[in-house]
């Protein structure tokens, strides 16, 4: 079974902090995603990479960067942390021909 | 890109009533559909998908329709339950696996008993 752990589900953090937000995943995949989650929009693509070192910027990119060092993990970073990054962040991870499969969450408040 | 819109936003039903959820895409390229339930508190699940070689899929009281000329897909629950009760999330992506999926904005289903 798929397993993606995200390394927090409660993280509260002060404005222009930089905040690190880890996600890992044990079946090899080669890629991997990071969304966000807000009522009434969705889920919304962050940034994702499909390979080690390797990254694309998603629907919302602004604020946020990423770093894949391992395949097996794939870190956001809110680089200063603002009150509107305040959100319930999603990572997502997939092989070849497969279904995302998620992590449980992490439910940032930024104060 | 692509766009992709979900209604209802919600969508309250009698325990064995059935419910259908729909979604509207914009890129014809789009060719894998997926749809997620998320419970509350917990993380998104897929639940069932479809190819854009297939019209129609079931699994036990779930089923997903698709219809690429209009560029529109359903998710249909029969007998719904309490236990159906989440936000249901529709998507959209070119292939599975490697390529973004785009979601839709999510549909709040709550089953009344």
């Amino acid at each position: 079974d798929v397993k993606v752990t995200q390394s927090s589900r409660y993280l509260v953090k002060r404005t222009g902090e930089k905040v690190f937000l880890e996600c890992v995943q044990d079946m090899d995949h080669e890629n991997m995603f990071w969304y966000r989650q807000d009522p009434g929009l969705g889920l919304r693509l962050i940034y994702f990479s499909y390979d080690v070192k390797m990254k694309e910027k998603g629907d919302i990119p602004e604020g946020y960067s990423v770093s894949r060092e391992k395949k097996e993990r794939f870190s956001l970073i809110l680089e200063s942390a603002s009150t509107n990054q305040t959100s319930m962040y999603l990572c997502a991870s997939t092989g070849l021909n497969q279904p995302q499969h998620f992590g449980d969450g992490t439910r940032l408040s930024i104060l | 890109g692509e766009n992709v819109e979900q209604h209802p936003s919600t969508l309250s039903v009698q325990e064995g009533d059935s419910a259908v959820i729909k979604c509207t895409y914009s890129d014809s390229a789009s060719n894998y559909f997926p749809w997620y339930k998320q419970e509350l508190g917990k993380r998104p699940q897929l639940i069932i998908d479809i190819r854009s070689n297939v019209g129609e899929k079931k699994d036990q009281r779930i089923a997903v329709t698709l219809n690429k000329t209009a560029k529109h897909f359903s998710l249909h629950i029969t007998e719904t339950q309490p236990e159906d009760s989440a936000v249901y999330f529709c998507a959209a992506s070119i292939t599975m696996g490697g390529n973004k999926l785009v979601f839709g904005a999510g549909t709040i289903l709550r089953v009344k008993s």
